[in-house]
């Protein structure tokens, strides 16, 4: 079983959904971190949690350290949001990174 | 602005031969990182740094080395003894953001095909 478990694995919503991605992890960790990889594989950091919930624009990532799950909401979906999103998460001594292996968004018009 | 740089994006190379993948920050940050993305896995650590002359394996050193010899530089040799170089390689920095969380940065990353 993986430390870190993203669902669904593939998403496929209309323009304007509201779109949910869930991570699940079973280590110990310091932060969780939600990246957007677009075609071409570069990696953009959308959010680095401890707790609680953030938000940026039509983001917003939640975390409850109990339950050791993660959601990463798109409000009012558009094309451009369509990438692979990515759950990691970070912790001890080394800080190392673990990744879920991705959700692949695809938003049609 | 600061970031992370890997050259170059695309590279091929036959099989059997040395290749070293570049990978530059100006972010003053002392721990890099190497990753390797294959389809349908998530991102595996292949060596890290967390400072200047020295670094560690990751989970699939084998078949790769590094060096540090600076901090800004941390470049990834993909040697003729790794079995199935060929795959996306991505380059990663993080320095600390208060306590113990870290945040980090990544590179656009480098797409090997050994052929």
């Amino acid at each position: 079983k993986n430390e870190v478990e993203q669902s669904p694995q593939n998403l496929t919503a209309q323009e304007g959904e509201f779109i949910t991605i869930n991570c699940s992890y079973s280590v110990g960790i310091s932060a969780l971190h939600w990246l957007q990889q677009h075609p071409g594989g570069g990696i953009v950091s959308l959010f680095m949690l401890s707790s609680g919930k953030k938000k940026h624009g039509r983001l917003i990532a939640t975390i409850n350290i109990q339950e050791k799950h993660s959601s990463l909401h798109i409000t009012a979906s558009h094309p451009r949001d369509s990438a692979v999103y990515i759950c990691a998460v970070s912790g001890g001594a080394t800080n190392k990174l673990i990744f879920g292996t991705g959700t692949l968004l695809a938003v049609q018009p | 602005d600061g970031g992370i740089t890997q050259s170059p994006k695309y590279l091929f190379r036959k099989e059997g031969q040395n290749v070293t993948l570049s990978c530059e920050q100006n972010l003053n940050h002392d721990a890099m990182y190497w990753y390797r993305q294959d389809p349908g896995q998530g991102l595996r650590l292949i060596y890290y740094s967390q400072i200047v002359n020295d670094f560690q394996k990751g989970d699939i050193a084998e078949g790769y080395s590094v060096s540090r010899e600076k901090k800004e530089s941390f470049p990834l040799t993909v040697t003729s003894a790794q079995k199935n170089p060929t795959a996306f390689y991505l380059c990663a920095s993080s320095a600390p953001t208060g306590g113990a969380v870290y945040g980090y940065t990544f590179g656009s990353g480098t797409r090997l095909t050994v052929v």
